[in-house]
Parts: C-alpha cells; sequence; structure tokens
C-alpha cells in the first residue's frame, strides 16, 4: 500500500519568506509527526498529532513555526520568515497507534534550503 | 528524560564480517526501543523493535538486536556486512516522559562496509 508522502521534495526559498511543507500520513493511522533533521545531525521531535487530541507542540523551536492536521489526515507545517538555520529536512511519520508500541512509518522528507 | 546514546559517529567493516552498532538507553520504566535504517536521499526505515519477551530481536534484512537490561544497551547487529548496508542507523527509545507516544532519537552511527 501507499506509505507517507510529503510534498515538495525539495524547496528553496529566500531568507524572511513562508513555506509550506505537506504530509500525506498512511490511510488509517491516528498519529502524526513532525521531525527536522540538519545536517550531521539526528532527528529533532518538532510536534505530535494524535486523533482529536490537543498536538504535543513542545518541539517547535519558536512561534515562526506551526502545524495543522486537517480531518485527522494530511498535515501542513508552516515556517513564516523564514531563517538560514531552518534549512533542514523536515521529515513526517505516521503510525497506527502508538500506545500498542507501533513503530513509525516516514515519508522521504522535504529539504527545505533558505538562503 | 528518556534518551538514547549512538557512541560512534562511524563504523567501518568489510564486508563477509559481522557488524555491531551500539546503543545505550536511558529511561525510567520498561523500554520500548527501535533501530531505524536511512539511506542516501531517502526517509527513515523500520528495522526491529524490543517491547517485552525475548531478548534478541530479529528484524529486517538480517539483522538482530540484543536487548541487555544490566548494561542498558541495544545493539544492533548482523552476522554478515553488505555494501548495501551501509547507511545511517539510528536508535530510538519511546518517550514515556510526557503522556504522548513519540520517539527520542540518537544522533546516528554512520556503517560504511567495504568491498
Amino acid at each position: 500500500g501507499a506509505g507517507v508522502s510529503q510534498s515538495p521534495s525539495n524547496k528553496v526559498t529566500e531568507k524572511g519568506k513562508d513555506v509550506e511543507l505537506r504530509c500525506d500520513p498512511i490511510s488509517g493511522h491516528t498519529a502524526l509527526y513532525w521531525y527536522r533533521q540538519s545536517l550531521g545531525q539526528g532527528l529533532e521531535f518538532l510536534i505530535y498529532f494524535q486523533g482529536n487530541s490537543a498536538p504535543d507542540k513542545s518541539g517547535l523551536p519558536s512561534d515562526r513555526f506551526s502545524a495543522e492536521r486537517t480531518g485527522g489526515s494530511v498535515s501542513t507545517l508552516t515556517i513564516q520568515r523564514t531563517q538560514q538555520e531552518d534549512s533542514a529536512v523536515y521529515l513526517c511519520a505516521s503510525s497506527p497507534n502508538p500506545a500498542g508500541g507501533y513503530e513509525q512509518y516516514f515519508g522521504p522528507g522535504t529539504r527545505l534550503t533558505v538562503t | 528524560a528518556q534518551s538514547v546514546a549512538q557512541p560512534e559517529d562511524q563504523v567501518n567493516v568489510a564486508e563477509g564480517n559481522p557488524l555491531t552498532v551500539k546503543c545505550t538507553y536511558s529511561v525510567s520504566g520498561n523500554p520500548y526501543l527501535f533501530w531505524y535504517v536511512q539511506y542516501p536521499n531517502r526517509g527513515l526505515q523500520f528495522l526491529l523493535k524490543y517491547i517485552t519477551g525475548d531478548n534478541l530481536v530479529k528484524g529486517s534484512y538480517g539483522f538482530e538486536a540484543e536487548f541487555n537490561k544490566s548494561q542498558t544497551s541495544f545493539h544492533l547487529k548482523k552476522p554478515s556486512a553488505l555494501v548495501s548496508d551501509s547507511a545511517l542507523y539510528f536508535c530510538a527509545v519511546r518517550d514515556m516522559d510526557t503522556g504522548f507516544q513519540k520517539l527520542v532519537f540518537g544522533t546516528g552511527t554512520r556503517l560504511l562496509v567495504s568491498p
């Protein structure tokens, strides 16, 4: 079946512009996660959605970052007034039911470059 | 706070030789542990997980990992390495602290298998 998809695969933007990154999780998965992976670094948790519960936003690095998940499916990560330090690969993952110890399934990522 | 440590930035091994990628963890309570692999320009792929039961866990592509509670380790192993195993490997632990089910990742270990 279809895996997690993300768009665009690559995004180059000028400093100060806003960007939107999209994630389509696996159908039926209730949990959705956003991570950031900077060059040579591990994965940095950004935000987590589980069903209709309030999202866990504890990983968002600043108020320029926000995310929403519409209809319990597609999610959009928005970065306002982008800065060069926002350059990274943004990974989305979904999981059927994390409480059951299920693994997360990752998308291919969006490589964001802020010039 | 839950955490995992991957003490080696890079592991080099010759094809056909056994490989080990190290991971140690620090958690409160019983850990849920995971290994993921990331090939170049790809998202993370799930390899295996430990939740409970046998300490030796078998996963995809011939990989296995041994859970050692006394040493708080979860090392990834493979009896005979392939050049195609060259990739970035991440250990992760489920974060129990917040009540949400996100994963905390290590910084990654790059595995290079030489022909």
